[in-house]
């Protein structure tokens, strides 16, 4: 069956550079159609789409993060890897990471995410 | 950017239906989905491509989608259903999910 699992610090201090990484099982993304996005959702907020990396290695960011974020994915360990840099405490947030099968395509919904990992910036 | 608008709370009674609507510029041109959370728990895909439902959600659930507004249906409500709804579409090759709606069955 399909999981993934998101790893990565706990609490991260102002001005650093934040990475997770997102473990998954179930399908490779060298299969055509596969994509794995990041995704945040500050507490009690909306979920706010962060970064794509599709199975050709196309990287799609968010326009208002796109100078913050990089992503890439090692598809011999079947993780996907987001940084984050100059974390600042507005991005305390649960990360989740989620997998897209239908990538290229019309749709290209979620329709597998991960549990979250709870990202606290403080000093 | 394209930006996506739904209501911060809708109330039901139990075993009605409720309603939650995202709008977005010509959205019924996008493929919308809706993704279901509960407290302390990641999203869950309910509906996707406007109206198909995914293996496991009931038929209670539906969709539509046309000229600027997309409808999250949910028929015969049970207290389960009670959780945050938020609705998502592709502009741009950027991902946007609308602000969610508070679900609450009285």
């Amino acid at each position: 069956q399909v999981t993934l699992r998101e790893s990565g610090p706990a609490l991260v201090k102002p001005t650093q550079t934040l990475t997770l990484t997102c473990s998954f099982s179930g399908f490779s993304l060298t299969t055509s159609g596969m994509c794995v996005s990041w995704i945040r959702q500050p507490p009690g907020k909306a979920l706010e789409w962060l970064a794509l990396i599709s199975w050709d290695d196309d990287k799609y960011y968010s326009t208002s993060l796109k100078t913050r974020l990089t992503i890439s994915k090692d598809t011999s360990k079947n993780q996907v890897v987001l940084t984050m840099t100059n974390m600042d405490p507005v991005d305390t947030a649960s990360y989740y990471c989620a997998r897209i099968s239908s990538g290229g395509g019309a749709g290209m919904e979620h329709d597998y995410w991960g549990q979250g990992t709870l990202v606290t910036v403080s000093s | 950017s394209y930006e996506l608008t739904q209501p911060l709370s809708v109330s039901v009674a139990l075993g009605q239906t409720a309603r939650v609507t995202c709008g977005g510029d010509n959205i019924g041109r996008k493929n919308v989905h809706w993704y279901q959370q509960k407290p302390g728990q990641a999203p869950v895909l309910v509906i996707y491509r406007d109206n198909n439902r995914p293996s496991g959600i009931p038929e209670r659930f539906s969709g539509s989608n046309s000229g600027n507004t997309a409808t999250l249906t949910i028929s015969r409500v049970q207290v389960g259903d009670e959780a945050d709804y938020y609705c998502q579409v592709w502009a741009s090759s950027t991902g946007v999910f609308g602000g969610g709606t508070k679900v609450t069955v009285l």
